[in-house]
């Protein structure tokens, strides 16, 4: 069945950096665009970044833009976020998602998500 | 940039309709997502482009979307349905992904 695990979440002092993984299976990962969004505590969704099927090309929110690098391996079947100069506003459930539709540009809906790894930045 | 905007909250009855909305700037003109999430899990998307269904999601489901509301309609209420929704659309203005705050759905 369709699968996404993601990993590498912790607690982080404002200023480092981090990386988080996502480890896709079940699906033609290479075929479809994939995207990262987190969820601050009690708060809402936020799209935090987008990655074309081929990594050709990317798009990120304007709280990121800058700081976070979005990337993938095709040949291993893992979506990627290089998170840097970190700040405590960056705390979130970090949840990868797939987009709805093969190689489809704009984005379309999320379908499936992960189940999210935490993101703590503090001190 | 494009907003979103969803009322906090709506209640119903059980065996009663849910409609929550999304405003946005001629929203009309773009395709809308909507999501469901229940304590502690994923998101899952229950409508998308509009009014379209996954595959397991209930025919209750529904959505409209024209001028400057979207709306998701859940027919039936079922205490199941309790959950956060939440709107999405793509801004090509911007290109950005957009969602709304989001709305708790309460089942009286």
């Amino acid at each position: 069945q369709v699968q996404l695990v993601e990993s590498g979440g912790g607690v982080v002092q404002p200023g480092r950096s981090l990386e988080l993984s996502c480890a896709a299976s079940g699906f033609t990962f290479f075929s479809y665009g994939m995207h990262w969004v987190r969820q601050a505590p009690g708060k809402g969704l936020e799209w935090v970044a987008f990655i074309w099927y081929d990594g050709s090309t990317k798009y990120y929110a304007d709280s990121v833009k800058g700081r976070f690098t979005i990337s993938r391996d095709n040949s291993k079947n893992t979506l990627f976020l290089q998170m840097h100069t970190l700040r405590p506003e960056d705390t979130a459930l970090y949840y990868c998602a797939t987009d709805g539709v093969m190689a489809a540009h704009p984005p379309n809906w999320f379908d499936p998500w992960g189940q999210g790894t935490l993101v703590t930045v503090s001190s | 940039s494009y907003v979103l905007t969803q009322p906090p909250s709506v209640s119903v009855a059980p065996g009663q309709t849910a409609r929550i909305t999304c405003g946005g700037n001629n929203i009309g003109s773009k395709s809308v997502h909507w999501y469901q999430q229940k304590p502690g899990q994923a998101p899952v998307v229950v409508v998308y482009d509009d009014n379209d269904r996954p595959s397991g999601i209930p025919e209750r489901f529904s959505g409209s979307n024209s001028g400057n509301t979207a709306t998701l309609t859940i027919s039936r209420i079922e205490a199941g349905d309790e959950a956060d929704y939440s709107c999405q659309v793509w801004d090509r203005n911007s290109e950005h992904v957009v969602f709304g705050g989001g709305t708790k759905l309460t089942v009286l």
